[in-house]
């Protein structure tokens, strides 16, 4: 298995626009994590999935973020519209099972909002 | 609420030294325990986990670490550190019943001088 797609690697953005960032999990896995790292905050969830329904959202910064996945193979997670203190690598998580020893990271997107 | 500490934020080692990464964490019972390592450009990848018995955990890559209650500390330790260990190393707890959500501590980048 190629292990978790994160798209794109890197992104860069006018302040305003909207952003979409794209994960494919690992074939089989139910649960689906995205994280946000910035050097201020380090890692946090901001939304999970479980066979494809978002279970906790509560990390969600704002209503300007939304994430959705509409089948088990592909995650979407959008800010609309974007501003500069949304600047930080976006990853994207999935495990076969609840539990940490179980996840498997993507290599992450780097957003950059001008 | 739950948390994790990592007290250093950059730590700098000779190779072949040996290493000790601090974690402390605050949570009324004992949670599960990780310790994740990400290397540049990478997303996390797993190095070892606690979750019950034995308190010194063996790990990938020569890695161990030991779960202390008296202390809530999960430190991680390497006897002689190799050039290829540079990189940045995050403790992480998953609580009960958070379905693998896991809080991350900030991490501690290792800096290896040869």
């Amino acid at each position: 298995d190629a292990g978790v797609i994160q798209s794109p690697r890197h992104e860069v953005t006018e302040m305003g626009q909207e952003v979409t960032l794209r994960c494919k999990p690992i074939s089989g896995h139910d649960y689906l994590f995205w994280y946000r790292q910035t050097m201020m905050r380090g890692l946090e969830l901001l939304i999970y999935f479980n066979n494809n329904v978002p279970i906790d959202d509560s990390g969600m910064p704002e209503d300007r973020f939304s994430a959705k996945m509409p089948n088990a193979s592909f995650s979407t997670l959008k800010i609309q519209p974007s501003e500069p203190r949304d600047s930080a690598v976006y990853f994207c998580a999935s495990s076969y099972d609840r539990g940490g020893e179980k996840l498997f990271f993507g290599s992450g997107t780097q957003l950059s909002v001008l | 609420a739950q948390s994790v500490t990592q007290p250093d934020i950059h730590i700098t080692v000779s190779e072949g030294a040996s290493l000790e990464l601090r974690c402390n964490y605050s949570y009324g019972a004992t949670p599960y325990l990780f310790w994740y390592v990400q290397s540049p450009g990478q997303g996390l990848q797993l190095l070892l986990k606690y979750f019950s018995g034995d308190t010194l955990v063996q790990g990938i890559k020569g890695f161990e670490a030991e779960f202390k209650r008296s202390q809530s500390s999960f430190n991680l330790r390497k006897p002689s550190v190799h050039w290829s260990d540079a990189a940045e190393y995050f403790c992480a707890v998953e609580y009960g019943g958070s379905q693998g959500n896991l809080i991350f501590g900030k991490g501690t980048k290792l800096s290896v001088k040869p």
